[in-house]
């Protein structure tokens, strides 16, 4: 099955720096690859995602990148701000007719500090 | 509008007592799926439903985990004789079929 690892676990910057977050994934399969916010006692919020089709796409101040080749995609936030601050999880899977359950990475605390 | 909902939100049991927990998709969405995330873990992939049909239920930990979704709307998962080891927040999440899924608050279940 599908294996999706996370980096780092742990980040802190300053209000305003940018901040990168790395994930590889195992399966040449998966097209999909989606980045959740969660912020304490929520559920997970989607913030952007791409598929395999595209190897970069932008929303505002968020960007990810992915390598099909390499089997690695990053979330790219600029300009942080402290509501930034959350877990960020990667998750990857294949896209099918008969669905698409996800595998997440084991998440990134991201603290933007003033 | 109006998003996935889940209840109880939080539930206490004793050990080897049953539980119910709910989850009211997003209206109109197909699929919907049930994760467990454990504390300071991503979710973890439990089962999937399209409609009523459980499509896979290839995550569920043991046959003391049971998903139902009798109407293709709302679902029930259900966990028998709990463990410890259940304790964890249980995530629902509904999504129209290969579309971007949409997650719940969650049920934080503690197993005493």
């Amino acid at each position: 099955g599908e294996n999706v690892e996370q980096h780092p676990s742990t980040l802190s910057v300053q209000e305003g720096d940018s901040a990168v977050i790395k994930c590889t994934y195992s399966d040449s399969a998966s097209n999909y690859f989606p980045w959740y916010k969660q912020e304490l006692g929520k559920g997970p919020q989607l913030i952007i995602d791409i598929r395999s089709n595209v190897g970069e796409k932008k929303d505002q101040r968020i960007a990810v990148t992915l390598n099909k080749t390499a089997k690695h995609f990053s979330l790219h936030i600029t300009e942080t701000q402290p509501e930034d601050s959350a877990v960020y999880f990667c998750a990857a899977s294949e896209v099918t007719g008969g669905g698409n359950k996800l595998t997440f990475g084991t998440g990134t605390q991201l603290k933007v500090e003033l | 509008g109006a998003g996935v909902s889940q209840s109880p939100r939080y539930k206490v049991a004793k050990r080897g007592q049953d539980v119910a927990l709910r989850c009211d998709p997003i209206s109109g969405h197909v699929s919907l799926f049930w994760y467990q995330q454990a504390l300071g873990q991503g979710p973890e992939f439990l089962t999937y439903f399209q409609n009523e049909a459980q499509l896979d239920k290839s995550g569920l930990p043991s046959d003391r985990f049971f998903a139902e979704r009798p109407e293709g709307s709302v679902s029930t998962l259900k966990i028998q004789r709990t463990q410890q080891e259940d304790s964890a927040v249980y995530l629902c999440a509904s999504s129209l079929v290969g579309a971007e899924q949409f997650f719940g608050p969650g049920t934080r279940l503690t197993v005493l």
